[in-house]
């Protein structure tokens, strides 16, 4: 079995001060982890991936995520978030398990940026 | 990087016609990809998994009869909506993962294609 929970459905900050979208999951399997964006009426941009190598990874636009296995949580951050970060991100689990590729999507947090 | 390309990135038809949309993988291959279906404000809904040189698999509840896919090659896969109706208006958006062994390749998303039956 396999999941993925983006606690927060909507997150507002102002414009310089630190994102934080959280994200847990289970898996049966050691899964690789990824966190989308997704931009009004467009398709989804990879931001990070961790596959097993170091806990914490950087990504594009300055995100990064840190993989904590105790918690199973891969929590998204950024130091200072920018007018252009507005968007719908998405946390997403998959394995191969069973002969078979399994992806699951979280149900996407929306990031308000307040100039 | 990896580029996957979507067409057409909007449509307006008329119910009763058919609708095709085209998903390339540009710089890869890909002997798999996936058709996503998105609702206003949800996330991505899982329609079926494309493959190369063989029938789709699809996900429960969703017609193969009225959402037809084709595989032809390991750069491209079409969805065809059949017989399209108002309530088959949505987000059309398909991914591909470049081949190899694991799960540790990303998916690469198109940009979707906006449909409206009218």
């Amino acid at each position: 079995a396999q999941s993925v929970t983006q606690l927060d459905s909507h997150v507002s900050v102002s414009e310089g001060t630190p994102v934080l979208l959280r994200c847990n999951y289970s898996s049966s399997y050691s899964p690789s982890l990824f966190w989308y964006v997704q931009h009004p009426n467009k398709g989804l941009q990879l931001l990070l991936k961790y596959t097993s190598a170091a806990t914490l990874v950087k990504g594009i636009n300055g995100f990064e995520a840190e993989f904590k296995k105790s918690e199973t949580s891969f929590h998204l951050t950024k130091p200072s978030a920018h007018m252009s970060d507005a968007a719908e991100y998405f946390c997403v689990v998959s394995h191969s398990g069973g002969g078979y590729q399994k992806v699951t999507f979280g149900t996407g947090t929306k990031l308000q940026v307040i100039p | 990087g990896a580029v996957v390309s979507q067409h057409p990135s909007w449509v307006i038809c008329k119910s009763g016609t058919s609708v095709k949309i085209e998903c390339r993988s540009l710089d890869f291959q890909a002997t798999t990809m996936f058709w996503y279906r998105q609702f206003p404000k949800q996330s991505l809904m899982l329609m079926a998994t494309s493959n190369e040189g063989s029938k789709a698999t699809y996900e429960q509840g969703v017609e193969k009869d009225k959402f037809l896919i084709n595989h032809a090659s390991l750069t491209l896969s079409t969805l065809t909506v059949t017989s399209a109706h108002p309530e088959d208006s949505s987000f059309y958006i398909c991914s591909a993962r470049q081949t190899g062994p694991g799960n540790n390749s990303p998916l690469h998303f198109g940009n979707g294609t906006r449909l409206t039956v009218t």
